[in-house]
């Protein structure tokens, strides 16, 4: 298993264009999210989705957009980047969502290595 | 959004000392409590996740304790080694925060030999 996957793994952009943050992962979770981390500020969650066609916000949902269309893929997508962005990115997945039954286990969070963003 | 607190929020402690930093959330609708480690340039890696009060877990030299009643849990490193230096997070479930999993600051460790 290659576990979860991100790319790029560095990326620099200039304010006010696109891209996308791709996640994978071939675990066969259903919970997945996506993080970045600040100096000072630690890991805060952007969204989240407990299975496929299904997502919510997390506690910093502005200027970025996800989608799950299958169960594997949670791309993070910025519409147009902004400095506040720059930052580094880390998706999460688990079996099953924090906060729902079952083995503790399933909910423990499986990070990928992290995506280094720059905007100018 | 829960509010976590840990402290302390950086820590320096001689190889062979024991330690231990402290993660307080609120206890009402608790669910669980996730524990990570996360080294300088990796990922965090799962170490515990707990549920119920009194629980305590293990892993090797590192061990947890839970407190649901009053909102606290303690991880405890038995004879630090310069491989234990990373920052600590914790994140708790329950309450209105639904299927996010809000993370601490963390607490950073140096173990210096």
């Amino acid at each position: 298993n290659a576990g979860v996957t991100q790319t790029p793994k560095f990326q620099v952009l200039k304010t006010g264009q696109s891209m996308t943050l791709q996640c994978a992962q071939d675990m066969n979770h259903e919970y997945m999210s996506w993080y970045r981390q600040d100096p000072g500020m630690g890991l805060r969650l952007i969204h989240y989705s407990v299975g496929a066609g299904i997502t919510d916000q997390g506690e910093v949902p502005n200027g970025y957009n996800v989608s799950r269309s299958t169960t594997e893929d949670f791309p993070l997508r910025l519409l147009s980047a902004a400095p506040s962005q720059t930052s580094v990115y880390f998706c999460a997945s688990s079996y099953s969502a924090p906060g729902t039954s079952g083995l503790s286990s399933y909910n423990e969070q499986f990070f990928g290595p992290g995506t280094r963003l720059t905007v100018l | 959004i829960l509010n976590v607190e840990q402290s302390p929020q950086s820590l320096h402690v001689q190889e062979g000392d024991s330690t231990n930093f402290t993660c307080s959330f609120p206890s009402s609708n608790f669910y669980a409590l996730h524990w990570y480690r996360w080294e300088t340039a990796k990922s965090p890696e799962a170490l515990f996740v707990m549920t119920l009060n009194g629980d305590e877990k293990k892993k090797g030299r590192i061990s947890a304790t839970l407190n649901t009643k009053e909102g606290y849990s303690y991880l405890y490193i038995k004879g630090s080694q310069p491989e234990d230096s990373a920052t600590y997070l914790c994140a708790p479930t329950g309450g209105n925060s639904g299927y996010a999993l809000n993370f601490g600051k963390g607490t950073s460790l140096l173990v210096t030999p």
